[in-house]
């Protein structure tokens, strides 16, 4: 069965600095899909930036990326100069590639909060 | 682009009682989901259809049922409202495959009294 773990709970950085967020997964299949997801305080839920397993350049989406250590099954969000509006709860997410079953199922983390301080 | 719609925003009712959350796309994507978010928590799967009439369970259908009407809408009923329940129903869609995102609509705000 699949699993993301998120273990930071809430982290605190300075404006304008870099933060990574860690997530760890847990997969059989050896194709899968990684996604980050950000929470906003009034419940919206956007997504951010999508991992394809079989791609070993990790993915970059403006000031998001990614940092994927497959060995480690660990995907990283890293977010650069950041903003007091980057606030947020942040969510990774494992859809399997192969698996039949339950195919068109997400596994969500439970989620860090990223407070972003002036 | 596309818009998710979810009525009714917030909800109240009472012990007991079976309430009905409606939700809406015009992505016309062909995948739509419940999730359930507990104050502070993550996301638990409901149910999800992959198409018109399908229905598949997800970790937590126990207690609700679902409805796919058609494509653009996806309904959750609550069987039997627990009292003091409290959490926040979300609908999300996407194309259905494997490396489409989910969009996800602005939610349902649950209170059982």
């Amino acid at each position: 069965a699949q699993k993301v773990t998120q273990t930071q709970t809430s982290i605190s950085v300075m404006e304008k600095t870099t933060v990574t967020m860690d997530c760890v997964y847990e997969t059989r299949d050896s194709s899968y899909f990684l996604f980050w997801y950000k929470q906003t305080a009034s419940g919206e839920i956007v997504f951010l930036i999508r991992q394809d397993s079989y791609k070993k350049e990790n993915a970059t989406e403006g000031h998001y990326s990614l940092n994927f250590q497959k060995p480690k099954s660990s995907i990283g969000l890293i977010i650069t100069a950041t903003q007091i509006e980057d606030s947020a709860v942040y969510f990774c997410a494992m859809r399997e590639g192969t698996n039949t079953e339950g195919a068109d199922r997400l596994t969500f983390g439970k989620g860090t909060q990223l407070i972003i301080q002036p | 682009g596309g818009i998710i719609t979810q009525t009714p925003k917030f909800l109240i009712g009472q012990e007991g009682q079976k309430l009905t959350l409606k939700c809406q796309q015009n992505f016309n994507h062909d995948t739509m989901y419940w999730y359930r978010q507990d104050s502070g928590k993550g996301l638990r799967l409901i149910y999800y259809s992959i198409t018109e009439n399908d229905l598949q369970k997800g970790d937590l259908s126990e207690g609700y049922d679902a409805s796919r009407e058609k494509k653009s809408s996806f309904s959750l009923t609550v069987t039997s409202a627990q009292k003091n329940e409290m959490a926040v129903f979300l609908c999300a869609s996407s194309l259905g495959g494997r490396r489409d995102t989910q969009y996800f609509g602005p939610g349902t705000r649950l209170l059982v009294l």
